[in-house]
């Protein structure tokens, strides 16, 4: 069964420091990695996507993909206390058609 | 610009009651639709998906259904609710055809007693 699993499960940052999200597939079938952020009681958006191996950077956030260990990650710098919230990643297979699976999370708290 | 709107806010049903969800999108022709299910503490889930009007595919077997009768309309909905079916609800949206960025409405927060 496809799995994706995050870690850690919960990450306490400092204001202005560094926070460091991980997303591993369990399956192979692995063709397409979505993070989204959800703030509490409210639904998810969509933060970035990354399908090529390498690194993506948009503003504070940056994505790094390795396809070889079906690897993602996540990193804010200069994390701010409105990024405390949880943070999902998704993964598409390449069998799968429509159906995103979804990790448990990360839930991070930015503290000033 | 896409609008997504989901109805109601919240519901507080009773269990063995009726459900009926919705979901409506503005600015946006012949989308994928989606509904997802967030159990309290829980990841996200996907239930239904459908790439065209009258055509619904389950992906998980809830006890829940659902249709689309309009190009711009995902209904979620079950004869009885269970206790199990408390959580968060939500419809998502993505382009026709190969594209696979899913974005989601406000979601509907369900309680059953």
């Amino acid at each position: 069964q496809q799995k994706v699993q995050q870690s850690p499960e919960s990450l306490i940052v400092p204001e202005g420091g560094m926070a460091s999200l991980n997303c591993t597939s369990s399956d192979r079938n692995v063709d397409y990695f979505w993070w989204y952020r959800q703030h509490s009681g409210k639904s998810p958006k969509m933060l970035m996507s990354i399908f090529s191996n390498g690194e993506k950077e948009e503003g504070r956030f940056t994505v790094h993909l390795n396809k070889a260990s079906l690897h993602t990650s996540l990193h804010i710098r200069d994390s701010q206390p409105s990024d405390s919230a949880l943070y999902l990643c998704a993964a598409r297979y390449g069998s799968s058609g429509n159906k995103l699976i979804f990790g448990i999370g990360t839930l991070l708290s930015v503290k000033p | 610009a896409q609008t997504i709107h989901q109805w109601p806010v919240a519901e507080i049903k009773a269990v063995g009651s009726p459900l009926s969800l919705g979901c409506t999108i503005k600015g946006k022709s012949s989308p994928n639709l989606y509904w997802y299910w967030q159990a309290t503490g829980g990841t996200l889930q996907q239930l239904f998906y459908s790439i065209t009007v009258g055509q619904v595919e389950s992906v998980v077997q809830l006890n829940l259904s659902a249709s689309r009768p309009k190009d711009d309309q995902f209904i979620l909905s079950t004869e009885k609710l269970l206790l199990s079916h408390s959580g968060f609800y939500l419809c998502a949206w993505s382009n026709g055809g190969a594209s696979y960025e899913q974005y989601f409405g406000p979601g509907t927060r369900l309680t059953v007693l």
